[in-house]
């Protein structure tokens, strides 16, 4: 299975900064059809999941543009320009390259 | 609107058996594939198991493979995960999700919480 590795675990941030998480994948995640099936979704406290990002950079519906996503291979970024009270939760990444799809550990973003 | 909608949890002792359905609406429901994410209490996603869009094809996560079985009705528009041999680690809010554009997991339902203990 694809261990996926998210860094920091916990983020504290101050309202107006900049947020930052990192996703590193045991192996590439470049399918064989060339394209790179990573995903990014964020968990709201008490909600379910919801979708970010698709295919590394694809952002999906009604996600505000101050959210960003970047990367190849191994190595994938969410980036959060101004964190909003809005942004509180957890956010993982996902390959879906091959099956079984996994996750990231999660990390939780919280305010200061 | 695509809504997804789980039923079918509740407690459950070691050994028994659950089905759960997911009711799916607002898309053309034979067209997506379809698969079953858990989340423990307090910890953090798990894929548990996919179906194509015709139901022709499965994919189980090794901790499920042999107990689970994940099926679907597109006369229905109903995804269904039986549950068999049911462990204390099984328990979890157990979430349907859509396979959406490039193995995305575009849309997800509110969940059904499964607790086996005796």
């Amino acid at each position: 299975d694809i261990v996926m590795t998210q860094t920091p675990l916990s983020s504290p941030v101050t309202l107006g900064q900049p947020a930052s998480i990192s996703c590193r994948s045991g192996q590439s995640l470049v399918h064989s059809s060339g394209n790179t099936y990573l995903s990014w979704l964020q968990q709201r406290p008490g909600q379910p999941p919801r979708l970010l990002f698709y295919k590394i950079s694809n952002r999906f519906s009604g996600v505000p543009d101050r959210f960003s996503s970047s990367g190849a291979g191994t190595d994938f970024t969410l980036k959060i320009s101004r964190v909003e009270a809005e942004d509180v939760g957890v956010y993982y990444c996902m390959q879906a390259t091959e099956f079984p799809y996994t996750f990231g550990q999660g990390t939780k973003l919280e305010i200061k | 609107e695509v809504q997804l909608m789980e039923s079918g949890g509740g407690l459950v002792q070691p050994g028994g058996s659950l089905r759960l359905s997911c009711a799916a609406s607002g898309f053309t429901f034979s067209g997506y594939w379809m698969h079953w994410v858990r989340q423990a209490p307090g910890k953090g996603l798990v894929w548990v198991s996919r179906v194509d869009s015709d139901g022709s094809n499965t994919d189980y996560a090794d901790s499920v493979k042999g107990r689970f079985t994940i099926s679907r009705n597109n006369a229905e528009n109903t995804l269904y995960l039986q549950m068999n041999s049911l462990r204390a680690e099984d328990t979890a809010m157990y979430y349907c999700t859509r396979g959406g554009v490039d193995r995305s997991t575009d849309y997800w339902g509110q969940g059904t919480l499964v607790t086996v203990s005796s």
